[in-house]
């Protein structure tokens, strides 16, 4: 399995609602990442796991809040977001985090949009 | 802090021409270089990944050649298609992040 797994592929919610992005992968691989790209933009990094441990916070708003329960799966969490926060949000992952750690991997993404 | 260029922004070609896609970087010393393929609201497919120790990269109809020393990456593809639409990403990991260019927005028309 080559592959990163991005669900829901469309999700739209209201700003009061709670919801989560799941992305799974079976490679091995025990760095994973949430990024969020914007249109015509490209990816901005979010948060960086190594080893199921938030190893990178690049400043995101606690309205997002990522966990990664085990080494194949990550999850991020969405609550009181803003219609600005209409992105997509797609997740990654690599064998190491480290500048040498092999090509990344993407997955398809997730297109959210809040209304 | 790396800064990734690409040029051109957009690219039209009629099918069957080659193409070539150029990346810049500004800090020569990176560990890799990653070619990516992004369709509109999709996500990122990899089409190549040079290691800072090579020259070159191929896959069928794409090459990737990497100077690390003047700071430029090329993607040729051979013979476009009207499949090889889309947007094209460079990266490059030289930090623990890797830092994108904005891209080059191809359309080959038939």
């Amino acid at each position: 399995d080559t592959e990163v797994t991005q669900t829901p592929k469309h999700l739209v919610m209201g700003m009061t609602n709670k919801k989560s992005l799941k992305c799974e992968q079976h490679m091995g691989h025990r760095a994973m990442y949430w990024y969020k790209q914007k249109a015509k933009k490209p990816p901005e990094l979010m948060f960086v796991y190594s080893y199921e441990k938030l190893s990178i916070n690049e400043s995101v708003p606690s309205r997002f809040s990522p966990e990664c329960p085990n080494s194949s799966l990550l999850n991020l969490h969405l609550h009181a977001l803003q219609p600005e926060d209409s992105a997509l949000y797609l997740c990654a992952s690599s064998q190491e985090w480290r500048p040498d750690g092999g090509g990344y991997t993407f997955g398809s993404g997730t297109r959210l949009t809040v209304v | 802090k790396q800064e990734v260029t690409q040029i051109p922004a957009a690219l039209s070609v009629p099918e069957g021409e080659n193409l070539v896609l150029n990346c810049s970087f500004t800090d020569s010393a990176i560990y890799n270089l990653q070619w990516f393929r992004q369709d509109p609201g999709k996500g990122l497919t990899s089409l190549l990944l040079i290691q800072s120790s090579q020259r070159e990269q191929t896959s069928g109809r794409l090459n990737a050649s990497l100077d690390k020393s003047s700071g430029r990456s090329t993607l040729y593809i051979a013979a476009s298609q009207p499949g090889d639409s889309a947007t094209y990403l460079c990266a490059v990991s030289d930090d623990y992040k890797l830092s994108f260019g904005a891209g080059t927005t191809v359309t080959v028309r038939a």
